[in-house]
């Protein structure tokens, strides 16, 4: 089993729309949540981390279950500028960080 | 966000000469450096860490003779592919660790993309 799964998508969706991504992680020790954002042949850019008492900031919201280990994002009223792929990390600091393969997401007009 | 930078973004090399790759945090110290490979459709994968002063610690797998890590400086850490192969054709990214006003949390540079002739 990886120690983190994603769903590799692709998720197409129109804009405007909600999108939700989820991820499963295998450590039960892992203490650092976070999302990543790449873009194609970029370096990833942090999103948000994930606290867990769920987190948003602005049309993104983060929330984390450590009983089930997993970890979801939610973007509401996607914008075309979204279409990127997601990163799930988590380690058990954040020294050590393992990553997703990502779900990668298509915003079209 | 934190700033990092990554020197070159892009060398294109004849097989059995070495590289190196320069990662800086521009903005912030950082005491610890990553170093990440990610292959095409693949995810990051954790080379090494690079501690300031003091030796790297790589991940299981990873040749330290191959990849020469040295951390002088608060902002500078460098890899060094030694007698680069066709197989090393790779994007490099490092990361800074920021832990100060920001959270704990790494920080990518640009990233390397490495092809061995």
């Amino acid at each position: 089993r990886k120690e983190v799964e994603q769903d590799p998508g692709p998720f197409n969706v129109p804009e405007g729309a909600t999108v939700a991504f989820n991820c499963t992680y295998s450590n039960s020790a892992s203490q650092s949540f976070f999302w990543y954002r790449q873009d194609c042949r970029k370096e990833p850019k942090l999103l948000m981390s994930v606290y867990s008492s769920g987190n948003e900031d602005g049309r993104f919201t983060a929330q984390l279950n450590r009983a089930s280990q997993y970890i979801s994002l939610l973007i509401r009223d996607s914008k075309l500028s979204d279409s990127a792929t997601y990163l799930c990390v988590v380690g058990p600091n954040t020294d050590k960080l393992i990553f997703g393969t990502g779900t990668r997401l298509q915003v079209f007009p | 966000g934190a700033v990092v930078s990554q020197h070159p973004s892009r060398v294109i090399c004849k097989s059995g000469t070495s590289v190196k790759i320069e990662c800086r945090s521009l903005d912030f110290q950082a005491t610890t450096m990553f170093w990440y490979r990610q292959f095409p459709k693949k995810s990051l994968m954790l080379m090494a860490t690079s501690n300031e002063g003091s030796k790297a610690t790589y991940e299981q797998g990873v040749e330290k003779d191959k990849f020469l890590i040295n951390h002088a400086s608060l902002t500078l850490s460098t890899l060094t592919v030694t007698s680069a192969h066709p197989e090393d054709s790779s994007f490099y990214i490092c990361s800074a660790r920021s832990t100060s006003g920001r959270g704990d949390t790494q920080y990518f540079g640009p990233g390397t993309r490495l092809t061995v002739l």
